[in-house]
């Protein structure tokens, strides 16, 4: 059975940071691994996908990694400003084509 | 539309009701999906749906939980008999294409449905 773990549960950090926020999976039979973002009360909203073929994803200030044999991914944020703050998920879609979880690291950028 | 909707937003009804949720999702989506998402239980899957059927309806937590799209559109998930284990936030997502063609898109979630059970 997939389990997926993110660490740590929750970070703090003040503004203009670097920080990397870890997701780890025990099986690695998947078609990709994606990074969410939660706001209080919304949904959530995808910020990187990685296939599995591929090894690393950029977008703006984000850039995550994949280790599909160690079963290791991480979302590096660079200079890190108050509107990062929110939950970070990481999900994993497995061979049932199902988006299966991590609990979530919640950020918080202080001014 | 521009994005998944669901509806409603809030939904606060007493134990032992039936409710039904409702989610839109974006426009030529052939993949639909069903996420609960609970205080201490993290997300969890409950339905996937490519066209009308439902290949994997494994996550249902019990018979009480139903769920139907129509026209390849449109979704609504059932709860019969609600219990207070029920309160959590639904979530519906949507993506262009199902199965392992899907392997590169990423799924849009709507902002859920919190159900509140008294």
């Amino acid at each position: 059975k997939q389990e997926v773990t993110q660490i740590p549960a929750a970070l703090s950090v003040p503004e203009g940071e670097n920080l990397v926020l870890n997701c780890s999976f025990t099986d690695s039979a998947i078609y990709n691994l994606q990074w969410f973002r939660q706001d209080p009360g919304k949904g959530l909203t995808s910020l990187l996908l990685i296939q599995s073929s591929q090894r690393e994803q950029t977008s703006g200030r984000l850039n995550a990694s994949l280790d599909k044999s160690s079963g290791r991914s991480t979302l590096y944020i660079a200079a890190s400003q108050p509107g990062d703050s929110a939950t970070y998920l990481c999900a994993v879609l497995n061979s049932s084509y199902k988006l299966i979880f991590g609990s979530g690291t919640r950020l918080l950028v202080r001014p | 539309g521009a994005g998944v909707s669901q509806s409603p937003s809030n939904k606060v009804t007493e134990k032992g009701k039936d409710v039904e949720l409702r989610c839109d999702p974006i426009s030529g989506h052939t993949a639909l999906y069903w996420y609960r998402q609970s205080l201490g239980q993290g997300l969890e899957f409950l339905i996937y749906f490519q066209g009308n059927s439902a290949p994997d309806k494994s996550g249902l937590p019990s018979d009480r939980f139903s769920a139907e799209r129509t026209g390849g559109s449109v979704s609504t998930l059932t709860i019969q008999r609600t219990q207070q284990e029920d309160s959590a936030v639904y979530l519906c997502a949507s993506s262009p294409i199902p199965g392992q063609q899907n392997s590169n898109q990423p799924q849009h979630f709507g902002d859920g449905t919190r159900l509140s059970i008294l």
